[in-house]
């Protein structure tokens, strides 16, 4: 499975961009990009994904680098709603999510 | 509209018992994984299910098999559990149509092992 590099934690002030980067060097042509976050005590929850175009959503933002070896999650104004571990994954076409320790996002008032 | 719905929430278990845990996926989905995540780690894919049928499979022992059912609903039933089968384990739903939609997670159900 390709395997995504992430920062283990970063912060923001509240009403603020973030932008979220992940380093995926190895990513094939077929692995789509996803982006998902999880609060304390809850699952995990899909924010974006894309495959090689920039995506926008009502939540975020995805850019992909051309190379398609490099991509950041963009929360345009970050809330303290928006403290979470994100997670970059990238899915194949073997149906599975490979899950890494994800960023650490705290946000502060 | 429901999203994914597990159940128990929480469960307590003595080693060597074996439990079942259940999931109904978000209404429209067809396509039922689960996962298991450890205190402080992401989630580890143990399978997935669609059409009745373990589409794909993870690094997990035969301890850990599943179930589908006609509504789409599934099963996890873990065998002669141990101490570090303790972990929360979550279900996650999609829709086989040929283009990437996401998945959609459950709260998922603790699962301690004494």
């Amino acid at each position: 499975d390709a395997k995504t590099t992430q920062p283990n934690s970063m912060e923001s002030n509240e009403e603020e961009p973030v932008h979220l980067p992940c380093n995926h060097s190895t990513i094939s042509g077929t692995d789509y990009i996803h982006w998902y976050r999880q609060l304390p005590s809850q699952g995990p929850e899909y924010v974006i994904h894309g495959l090689t175009s920039n995506v926008n959503n009502r939540m975020a933002s995805l850019a992909i680098a051309e190379d398609r070896k490099s991509s950041t999650l963009i929360l345009h104004r970050a809330t303290l709603r928006d403290a979470a571990v994100y997670y970059c994954i990238l899915e194949g076409s073997n149906y599975k999510l490979t899950f890494g320790k994800g960023t650490l996002l705290t946000v502060n008032p | 509209d429901a999203g994914v719905t597990q159940s128990p929430t929480h469960l307590i278990k003595t080693r060597g018992q074996q439990v079942t845990l259940r999931c109904s996926p978000k209404s429209g989905h067809d396509t039922v994984s689960w996962y298991q995540q450890a205190l402080g780690q992401g989630p580890q894919f143990i399978f997935q299910y669609y059409e009745e049928e373990e589409r794909q499979r993870g690094n997990f022992p035969d301890r850990f098999s599943g179930h589908q059912f006609p509504n789409y609903s599934s099963e996890l039933n873990v065998n002669a559990l141990l101490l570090g089968d303790s972990a929360l384990y979550l279900c996650a739903s999609s829709l086989y149509s040929g283009i990437n939609y996401g998945y959609t997670f459950g709260s998922g159900t603790r699962l301690t092992v004494v």
